[in-house]
């Protein structure tokens, strides 16, 4: 079946600008994950959508940072006056849970390359 | 909070040679998953295999195994019979039992050599 994709592969735009990334998880996947990569390092967790549960927003790094999930399953994480450091890999990932069950396992787009100039 | 180590930045294995990849965790959770993942200069995430923290077995998936020491808080990555497409940065992750965000270690490169 079709894998989580992500749009666009590639965004380059200027400093201030706004960004909209999205992500388009596994179909059936309640739980929905946005991390960020920047050059040569990991990844880097910004926030978690579990079903109808209030998001864990814990990672994003500042308030330029937002993300929302309409009906479930598409996601879309936005960065308002983007700057430099904002330059990374956008990826996201899904995983399912049903009921009391979940797995480990996340999935990975391909990713967003974020190029701020 | 969890963190992970990898210490080995680079990594050189001959092809048909096996090789260690090294990570260490720290959590306070009692239950946790641990991961390997596996990124190709392409960038895409792959995910190689998993262990959670109260399987009494290693995990093993075709040519790679997770040397689990609970104890020692390490979970290493064996690859056997290294192929040239192993070439790649390899990622260790935990996740608490929860099952919400992975955190990841900072990678290693992996170079495979004829």
């Amino acid at each position: 079946g079709a894998g989580v994709s992500q749009s666009p592969s590639n965004k380059v735009t200027e400093k201030g600008k706004d960004v909209e990334l999205r992500c388009d998880p596994i179909s059936g996947h309640t739980a929905l994950y946005w991390y960020r990569q920047s050059l040569g390092q990991g990844l880097e967790f910004l926030i978690y959508f579990q079903g109808n549960s209030a998001p864990d927003k814990s990672g994003l790094p500042s308030d330029r940072f937002s993300a929302e999930r309409t009906g479930g399953s598409v996601s879309t994480l936005t960065i308002q006056r983007t700057q430099q450091e904002d330059s990374a890999v956008y990826l996201c990932a899904s995983s399912w849970t049903s009921g009391g069950s979940f797995s480990y396992e996340q999935y990975f787009g391909p990713g967003t390359r974020l190029t701020v100039t | 909070a969890q963190k992970i180590t990898q210490t080995q930045p680079g990594m050189f294995v001959q092809e048909k040679e096996a090789v260690t990849l090294d990570c260490t965790y720290d959590t306070s959770d009692q239950s946790y998953g641990l991961f390997w993942y596996k990124q190709p200069s392409s960038g895409e995430m792959i995910f190689l295999i998993y262990q959670g923290s109260y399987d009494e077995q290693n995990a093993t998936e075709g040519r790679y195994s997770l040397n689990f020491q609970k104890a020692r808080k390490s979970a290493n990555l064996v690859i056997s019979a290294s192929q040239l497409g192993d070439s790649a940065m390899y990622f260790c992750a935990d996740i608490p039992g929860t099952a919400s965000k992975l955190t990841f270690g900072t990678g290693t490169r992996l170079q495979v050599t004829l």
